[in-house]
């Protein structure tokens, strides 16, 4: 695998269900990314994990809960979502350092809530 | 704050031929970096190309190619010789010292036509 890799790629629930989103990067990068893209709004950012800290939080509301085991791996633990959430999740990561602060994304994960 | 602003929202344009997508933006920081990502149909986001904003020179990958003004707080993506597969949503992003952040513009969807 190379690159950023996200799992699974579609996801439809409930809005009782609990399920996680992983996100996993193969190049070495030392920060990790959530973001929603909804249909006709602009890409927003979630949450920023920097050496497995989360430095970053905007606002989102408390059923969306990051997890952040290791520089590699990035979760979204979801529960109790509302329609509304339906949208892209994409993941990204970067090296944090150095002048290298283009950001990678994974091909996301497709979430449907019913 | 930063802003991001591209005011074409559809382009189209024939096979083989060039097109110049616009991008302006705005930023009080003195460090700052600024890129093209393409979104296909597959929803993936590509990184296309990447300025440096202390760089006088216009960054060029193969067919793609910036106009980077720094006055003028300009940024335009130039693709020559388009082809098919380069049809997407093209989002031009900034991305600030100050903040681990991306900025993105509302996005240009171009069309190639055969």
């Amino acid at each position: 695998e190379t690159g950023v890799t996200q799992t699974p790629r579609h996801l439809v629930m409930g809005m009782t269900n609990k399920k996680s989103l992983k996100c996993e990067q193969h190049l070495g990068h030392n920060a990790m990314y959530w973001y929603k893209q909804s249909a006709k709004k602009p890409l927003e950012l979630m949450f920023v994990y920097s050496l497995e800290e989360r430095v970053e939080n905007n606002s989102v509301p408390s059923r969306f809960s990051p997890e952040c085991p290791n520089s590699s791996h990035l979760f979204l633990h979801l529960h109790t979502l509302q329609p509304e959430d339906s949208a892209l999740y994409l993941c990204a990561s970067s090296q944090d350092s150095g002048g290298h602060y283009t950001q990678y994304f994974g091909p996301g994960t497709r979430l449907t809530v019913l | 704050a930063q802003t991001v602003t591209q005011s074409q929202p559809e382009m189209s344009v024939q096979e083989a031929e060039t097109v110049t997508l616009s991008c302006t933006y705005d930023t009080s920081e003195s460090n700052y970096y600024l890129f093209w990502y393409k979104q296909p149909p597959s929803r993936q986001m590509i990184l296309v190309i990447r300025q440096e904003a202390y760089k006088q020179q216009n960054a060029t990958e193969n067919r793609f190619s910036v106009n980077f003004q720094k006055a003028a707080k300009s940024f335009s993506l130039k693709i020559s010789d388009s082809q098919l597969g380069d049809t997407a949503m093209y989002f031009c992003v900034s991305w600030a010292g100050s903040a681990r952040q991306l900025t993105f513009g509302s996005g240009t969807q171009l069309t190639v036509l055969p």
